[in-house]
């Protein structure tokens, strides 16, 4: 089992909705990730907290906002989304060193479905 | 030219058989390197990493690194069903810098 825990596991929500993704790890990890997967498509990288600090905002659309309330804890804020926003969120963590390795711990993902 | 460039597939091949898995790049200072397994509706998961040049062996798997002519690979031996994935090569520049994946290779092993 995965230590790195994702929440909901699937979503659907409408283009008005505000809803978030929670993401959450017990291994002392202090950067913590999140990206995005479409279908047969590699991960793409969205945002990177370091020591609960934004590091990297990879360009992402203000319609996803992303807080990290402390070590433990990565949350992903939607609101606003369009269709094709629909895809698979992944959260990973990583020791600090994982920036440079690429020693990456992934969630299972949340779905999401944008009507 | 892409950074990364790996062979999307899919590659089906019988229950024993050696499985070969690759991706170039193009990037000289990539120094670490590593293929994660995928299955399907689920998230990535750190098989091998290898820095640098050489092989790295874990049981079934080998990861092997050629830098000088940018190309990895990973092989899996007696292969079984439960390999049946997506594999996805990744790499990354030290100093703090995202991780560039290939597109993934979606294996099937057929009983």
């Amino acid at each position: 089992d995965t230590e790195v825990t994702q929440t909901p596991k699937h979503l659907v929500m409408g283009m008005t909705n505000k809803k978030s993704l929670k993401c959450e790890q017990h291994m002392g990890h202090r950067a913590m990730y999140w990206y995005k997967q479409k279908a047969k498509k590699p991960p793409e990288l969205m945002f990177v907290y370091s020591y609960e600090k934004l590091s990297i905002n990879e360009s992402v659309p203000s319609r996803f906002s992303p807080e990290c309330p402390n070590s433990s804890l990565l949350n992903l804020h939607l609101h606003a989304l369009q269709p094709e926003d629909s895809a698979l969120y992944l959260c990973a963590s990583s020791q600090p060193r994982g920036r440079d390795t690429g020693e990456l711990f992934f969630g299972e993902g949340s779905r999401l479905t944008v009507l | 030219q892409k950074e990364v460039e790996q062979d999307p597939g899919p590659l089906s091949v019988p229950e024993g058989a050696i499985v070969s898995l690759n991706c170039t790049y193009s990037n000289s200072a990539f120094q670490y390197f590593m293929w994660y397994r995928q299955y399907s509706r689920k998230g990535p998961e750190l098989l091998m990493y290898t820095y640098s040049s050489g092989n790295k062996e874990d049981g079934r798997f080998t990861a092997q690194v050629d830098k000088s002519s940018k190309y990895i690979s990973l092989f899996i031996r007696d292969s079984q069903p439960s390999d049946s994935a997506t594999y996805l090569c990744a790499m990354v520049r030290a100093g703090n810098t995202p991780l560039v994946f290939g597109k993934g290779t979606r294996l099937s092993v057929i009983a």
